[in-house]
């Protein structure tokens, strides 16, 4: 089975542009999710997606970023305008819909998209 | 969310086994624990789950304590291809949020 694929694993941009990132789950995982790792710092939760519906944005660091997932399939995570602190790696990860309390929702991560701003 | 302890880093020679523990002392009763681990230049990727009882798999091996406080991830024979940061997650009952924490790096010699 085709794991989680991230697009494009790099992109440098200047202060002030755009960027989009994508994430394509693994066929049939309803849940989604992004982290981001920023320079010598933990890995971060952003947001949790279940099909097209956000189920946890707590982690969002501010309006600048956009998340979306049409119709539960792929997600993008876009950055506008972007700042020098949105540097760092940015994972994706999906899993099945197992029961909640089961334990058996196991995500899978995908190689990541570093984002650096200058 | 229950917080982590963890060693910031850990030394083992290679084919030696590795004890990693970690301490999560508010966790709550049916929050269950993840371990995952991230390879230099990959995502992060799961290596086993436990609630209550001892886990094997082909990765590992789990030890929850009784009063599961604290847990510790055992790799019977490290290899150079364990080095890594390895992170311990509970995750709280009722979400399927993770949260990672500070991790483990693991740095297997030769």
């Amino acid at each position: 089975e085709a794991g989680v694929t991230q697009f494009p694993s790099h992109s440098v941009i200047e202060k002030g542009q755009t960027v989009t990132l994508r994430c394509d789950p693994i066929s049939g995982h309803d849940n989604l999710y992004w982290y981001r790792r920023v320079m010598g710092k933990e890995i971060k939760f952003l947001l949790h997606f279940v099909k097209e519906s956000k189920q946890d944005e707590s982690g969002m660091p501010n309006n600048r970023f956009l998340a979306e997932r049409t119709g539960g399939t792929y997600s993008t995570l876009k950055v506008q305008p972007a700042e020098l602190e949105d540097s760092g790696v940015y994972f994706c990860a999906s899993s099945q819909n197992a029961p909640l309390n089961s334990g058996a929702n196991v995500l899978t991560f995908g190689a990541g998209s570093r984002l650096t701003v200058l | 969310d229950a917080k982590t302890t963890q060693p910031n880093s850990m030394e083992s020679n290679e084919e030696e086994p590795v004890h990693l523990p970690c301490n999560h002392s508010t966790i709550s009763g049916t929050d269950y624990i993840h371990w995952y681990r991230q390879l230099p230049s990959q995502g992060p990727e799961y290596v086993i789950h436990g609630l209550t009882s001892n886990v094997n798999n082909r990765m590992a091996s789990l030890a929850i304590a009784e009063d599961r406080k604290s847990s510790t991830l055992i790799l019977h024979r490290a290899t150079l291809r364990d080095a890594a940061v390895y992170y311990c997650i509970p995750v709280l009952s009722g979400t399927y949020k993770y949260i990672f924490g500070t991790g483990t790096r693991l740095k297997v010699l030769a």
